[in-house]
Parts: C-alpha cells; sequence; structure tokens
C-alpha cells in the first residue's frame, strides 16, 4: 500500500457525460501527478500540482482539467467524454517534486460507453 | 519530447534464471531515471531512482544500474522467482520539466 488512495475504482459512463477523480496523496506529500494509461499507450503523464498550484503540464486534452484543494487532495475532471478516454488513471504523489520516488495510488478505471 | 524505450518487450524465464532488461532514454538534458515494478491489477510500485552517471543501486535481488552519458540503464534480477513475474517500467525526467516519461515496460514471467 502506498498511502496514495484514489476513488472511485471504477467508474462506468457514457459519452458526453463529464466525471470527477479524486485523489488523496500520501501524508506530507505536496505534489500530485495524474497519468493516463490507454490499452495501446503506456503511462502518459497529464498534470503536476505541487502546493495547490500547477507546476507541469504534459498531454493532457482540453476537455481534462485538474485541481488541488488546500488539503492537498486533488481532482481530475473530464468532461464531454468519448469513447477514447477509456482508460486508467493513475494519480501519484511525492514529497516535492525533482528525483524524488513518486508513489502510485491503485488508479480509477474509466469505461466510457 | 523524450522518447524512452525498453527491451525486451516480454521475458519468459525458469525459476532460479538471472535476467536483465535495457531502458534506454534521451542523454541530453538529463536529470533523473526511475525505475517501478507493476503487477496486474495493482499501482506501480517504485524500485529505484537514479540521478548521477554510474550509480548502482541494489534491493534484495533486484539491482539497476545507470549510465547518463550513452542514454541507458539496466535493470537484474537475480535467481528469478515466480513472484518476480510483473511488468517493469523505467521513466525518464529531464532538466526542463518535472514530468516522467515512462517506456512500454519490460512483461517478466518466471515459470516454476
Amino acid at each position: 500500500d502506498s498511502g496514495v488512495t484514489q476513488t472511485p475504482k471504477h467508474l462506468i459512463t457514457a459519452t458526453g457525460q463529464r466525471v470527477t477523480l479524486r485523489c488523496s496523496p500520501r501524508s506530507g506529500d505536496l505534489s500530485v501527478y495524474w497519468y493516463q494509461q490507454s490499452l495501446d499507450q503506456g503511462l502518459q503523464f497529464l498534470i503536476q500540482y505541487y502546493n495547490g498550484e500547477e507546476r507541469a503540464k504534459g498531454n493532457i486534452l482540453e476537455r481534462f482539467s485538474a485541481q488541488q484543494f488546500p488539503d492537498l487532495h486533488s481532482e481530475l475532471n473530464l468532461s464531454s467524454l468519448e469513447l477514447g478516454d477509456s482508460a486508467l488513471y493513475f494519480c501519484a504523489s511525492s514529497p516535492a517534486g525533482g528525483a524524488q520516488t513518486q508513489y502510485f495510488g491503485p488508479g480509477t478505471r474509466l469505461l466510457v460507453l | 519530447i523524450l522518447n524512452v524505450e525498453q527491451s525486451p518487450q516480454s521475458l519468459h524465464v525458469q525459476e532460479g534464471d538471472s535476467t536483465n532488461f535495457t531502458c534506454s532514454f534521451p542523454s541530453s538534458n538529463f536529470y533523473a531515471l526511475h525505475w517501478y515494478r507493476w503487477e496486474t491489477a495493482k499501482s506501480p510500485e517504485a524500485l529505484f531512482v537514479m540521478t548521477l552517471n554510474g550509480d548502482e543501486k541494489k534491493k534484495g535481488r533486484i539491482s539497476a544500474t545507470l549510465n547518463t552519458k550513452e542514454g541507458y540503464s539496466y535493470l537484474y534480477i537475480k535467481g528469478s522467482q515466480p513472484e518476480d513475474s510483473a511488468t517493469y517500467l523505467c521513466a525518464s525526467r529531464n532538466n526542463a520539466g518535472n514530468m516522467l516519461t515512462f517506456g512500454g515496460g519490460t512483461r517478466l514471467m518466471v515459470k516454476p
């Protein structure tokens, strides 16, 4: 158990809908990262937050957004969902950034029908 | 954009065999190299983070080396056990940003 929690574990929804994925980092970790794992691709970095501020952005679609709250938990919002958004979404956390280890949560499996 | 590649894609070995796999990454602007172990239906588990050329890290029967000048890292498993069966991921970070770029992984299957 890495100490990172994610809810829900599974989510089934329809195209065009909007969902929110939630992540609680390890106690004391300030950085939160979001990754997407699709069937045909490896783990893709989406976005990083550090102590409430956006720190780095990867291949995140405009339909997706994220935020980190004062209690350091983070939410990833996915809107106007398409079939291709079906994937495993991981959250990871680290104490700060840099070369520190990122600890991964169990992931949320999203299925868009 | 970083391009991280791992080989082989998959590997079948017998229990007791030692094995190794490779991670290649762009050497320019290198900052850190991470190795993860990912079992099916679980989350990736951190193994090592390495930053310096020539770094060598060890955790039990698993060890890793790093060559930042030529852009590669090796992961070694000594005396493979069935419980070592997993996908081993490497990820590189350059000094231009905080993002990790992951390779496609090496899927290891150890037969008893």
